[in-house]
């Protein structure tokens, strides 16, 4: 089963704007992740933040956390034709060995 | 450093048939998962194996094997497949106690 619900399932905008991605998941996690996956192939790492951070920047890219509300969003600024992708939110928890994905938002930027 | 490496690429069996899957590790990891991905789904973690041994399962039924090697690569088996077990197949590998996981590209099983 799934841990977490991600939102939108699919967003579409047009190039140079920002896309916002929102992941919610159900318990303690050590850290969460976020990943992007093009056309059905590997996923790629973005960016992980830990349990005790709140905001964490990669160039285009802003993720936070907000662990009280078991929430997480994920930022791209001026977005690119090679944003197009789906991207993932994955919980670890603390001793669980796993990952445990969301369903995934398909983004699909306009030229 | 070599990332994660999975073959085949494509695969198509059929039902009742088994497969094999392999997938080498990162350099410097020890550790590694298999997850499955059913079109327009996100991955489900199938288990995990360190030092040789499992080491975590998910909820996937005991056709569903797999091993490790001494140089960390790992190998899943499907035993009598179903079409249901059609799917992009990912291996993950990573450092027991540390943070991150590197992906492969996975394997496409379609069983007809």
């Amino acid at each position: 089963s799934q841990q977490g619900e991600e939102d939108p399932q699919a967003l579409s905008i047009q190039e140079g704007e920002n896309a916002t991605m929102n992941c919610s998941y159900k318990t303690s996690i050590n850290n969460l992740q976020w990943y992007r996956q093009n056309s059905g192939r590997g996923l790629v790492h973005l960016i992980l933040i830990r349990s005790n951070e709140r905001e964490k920047h990669s160039g285009r890219l802003r993720v936070t956390l907000d662990t009280s509300k078991k929430s997480s969003s994920l930022l791209i600024t001026a977005s690119r034709a090679a944003d197009t992708a789906s991207y993932f939110c994955a919980t670890d928890a603390r001793g669980a060995q796993k990952l445990v994905f969301g369903q995934g938002t398909r983004l699909t930027i306009n030229p | 450093e070599t990332g994660v490496t999975q073959s085949p690429t494509h695969l198509i069996k059929t039902r009742g048939q088994q497969v094999t899957l392999r997938c080498s590790s990162q350099s410097g990891h020890n550790t590694v998962s298999w997850y499955q991905q059913a079109l327009g789904q996100g991955p489900q973690f199938i288990f995990q194996y360190y030092r040789e041994e499992e080491n975590g399962r998910g909820n996937f039924p005991p056709r569903f094997s797999g091993l490790q090697f001494p140089n960390y690569s790992s190998e899943l088996n499907v035993n009598a497949l179903e079409l249901d077990d059609s799917a992009l197949y990912l291996c993950a590998s990573s450092l027991q106690g540390a943070d991150g996981y590197t992906f492969g590209s996975g394997t496409r099983l379609t069983v007809v």
